[in-house]
């Protein structure tokens, strides 16, 4: 079945620095792609989205670009800062159903 | 404003006492889902409906119950609570495919 994978987290970054969180997929179809924010006692927000094959979706200095050859959708942003803590999901949806599938979730600590 | 609330926000009870978690939203979406979000931050689909009338099961089974008698209302029902249902549970809704998932802040329920 359709499955999500990220990186094992917590990540620990210095403010300023740069951010990559990697994200995998197996999926039947073309899926679409999301990445998603929960902050502490927080439901989740969408961050940014790509529906078809080498879109790039961008939001708030962040951005992922669908890999369908690498099977790929990592999360980067060129310089994080405290505000940027939180647990990041990748996601995919496919099928008319409208539910999505998640990863298991990163947690990102910047410390400044 | 269009939104999707969740209350109670906190809830504490004890065992064997029957609950509904309220969920509802102002933006017209006809699919909504009940994910549970486990200690660990796993996001696992419980519910899900198509529109009035709809529900069906998720991914991982559950003992609650659902139902969908008006578009913009969602609950969630455990007969008996357990403590193994202490968990944190987010409704969301879509507006179709590829549009991604708009949640709720969620019911953090803890059963003693």
């Amino acid at each position: 079945g359709d499955s999500v994978t990220q990186m094992e987290g917590p990540v620990t970054l210095s403010e300023e620095a740069f951010l990559t969180i990697n994200c995998t997929y197996t999926a039947t179809g073309y899926p679409s792609l999301f990445w998603y924010v929960q902050y502490p006692g927080e439901g989740l927000q969408l961050l940014l989205k790509a529906t078809k094959a080498d879109d790039k979706g961008s939001n708030k200095g962040f951005e992922a670009t669908y890999r369908k050859e690498t099977t790929s959708f990592h999360l980067e942003k060129g310089s994080v800062q405290v505000s940027d803590s939180a647990v990041y999901f990748c996601a995919l949806g496919s099928g008319n159903t409208g539910k999505l599938i998640f990863g298991q979730g990163t947690t990102l600590q910047v410390k400044p | 404003e269009a939104d999707i609330y969740q209350t109670p926000r906190y809830l504490v009870i004890g065992t064997g006492k029957k609950i509904t978690l309220e969920c509802s939203q102002t933006m017209g979406h006809d699919k909504m889902y009940w994910y549970q979000q486990d200690p660990g931050m796993e996001l696992h689909l419980i519910h899900y409906s198509y529109g009035v009338n709809s529900t069906e099961k998720g991914d991982l089974s559950s003992e609650s119950t659902v139902s969908r008698i008006r578009t913009e209302h969602f609950p969630l029902t455990l007969e008996s609570a357990r403590p193994s249902h202490t968990s944190q549970y987010l409704c969301a809704s879509s507006e179709g495919q590829g549009a991604g998932l708009f949640f709720g802040s969620g019911t953090q329920l803890s059963v003693l």
